[in-house]
């Protein structure tokens, strides 16, 4: 079965500092990767995402990801954070085969990482 | 636009009682899901729904009820929650199975 793991329940990371959020995942194939940030009490708006190609993919506010499919893992990575970037943080995998009434598809979540920034 | 609507924001209903989430994309999007969210835990995928098709998380019990009026809507209907139904719901929409989700900013249920 799919799974995600995000080994850190917390980081907190100094303002300007960089960032490294770990993410591992276990999928039969070839997967679909994705981090997503959310702010308290909102939805998840998507940072970035991994299909095929390129390893190193770039996304919104700074953040990249790199895909190793030797360690099964898809980090994420942002050379300085900021204030404004404490949320938490969600790594997902997909497509995931579904259940009765054919296949579907949806996303397997990580825990998340709840991102503290310090001043 | 990857805008997905979802209304109401809030919703604090009984036991007893019937109601309904509403969630509205106009991108063209094929698939739609439903996902819910406990307080400081990931989203689990209740339901999708993509080409008239509906499928389930044989784990949500059937007081919680999708229906498709059209391609750009889906609704959850609610009738008899128990109190540890509270959570986020969240809507999300994709351009076809498999695809990114684009996902709502959520309905908070509160169930007493």
């Amino acid at each position: 079965a799919q799974s995600v793991t995000q080994p850190d329940i917390h980081i907190t990371v100094s303002e300007g500092a960089s960032l490294e959020l770990r993410c591992n995942y276990s999928y039969g194939a070839t997967p679909y990767l994705f981090w997503y940030v959310q702010s308290p009490g909102q939805g998840l708006q998507l940072l970035l995402k991994y299909f095929s190609g390129d390893t190193l993919v770039q996304g919104i506010k700074g953040f990249e990801a790199e895909f190793k499919r030797s360690q099964s893992s898809f980090n994420l990575r942002k050379p300085s954070v900021h204030w404004s970037d404490a949320a938490e943080y969600f790594c997902a995998v997909g497509p995931i085969t579904f259940y009765s009434g054919g296949g579907a598809d949806g996303l397997t979540f990580g825990k998340g990482t709840h991102l503290i920034i310090q001043p | 636009d990857t805008e997905v609507t979802q209304t109401p924001k809030h919703l604090v209903m009984g036991m007893t009682n019937k109601k309904s989430l509403k969630c509205e994309q106009h991108m063209g999007h094929r698939a739609m899901y439903w996902y819910k969210q406990k307080a400081k835990k990931p989203p689990e995928l209740m339901f999708v729904y993509s080409y008239e098709k509906l499928s389930i998380n044989e784990s949500v019990p059937s007081r919680f009820s999708p229906e498709c009026p059209n391609s750009s809507l889906l609704n959850l209907h609610l009738h008899a929650l128990q109190p540890e139904d509270s959570a986020l719901y969240l809507c999300a929409s994709s351009q076809d199975l498999g695809e990114t989700q684009y996902f709502g900013p959520g309905t908070r249920l509160l169930v007493l």
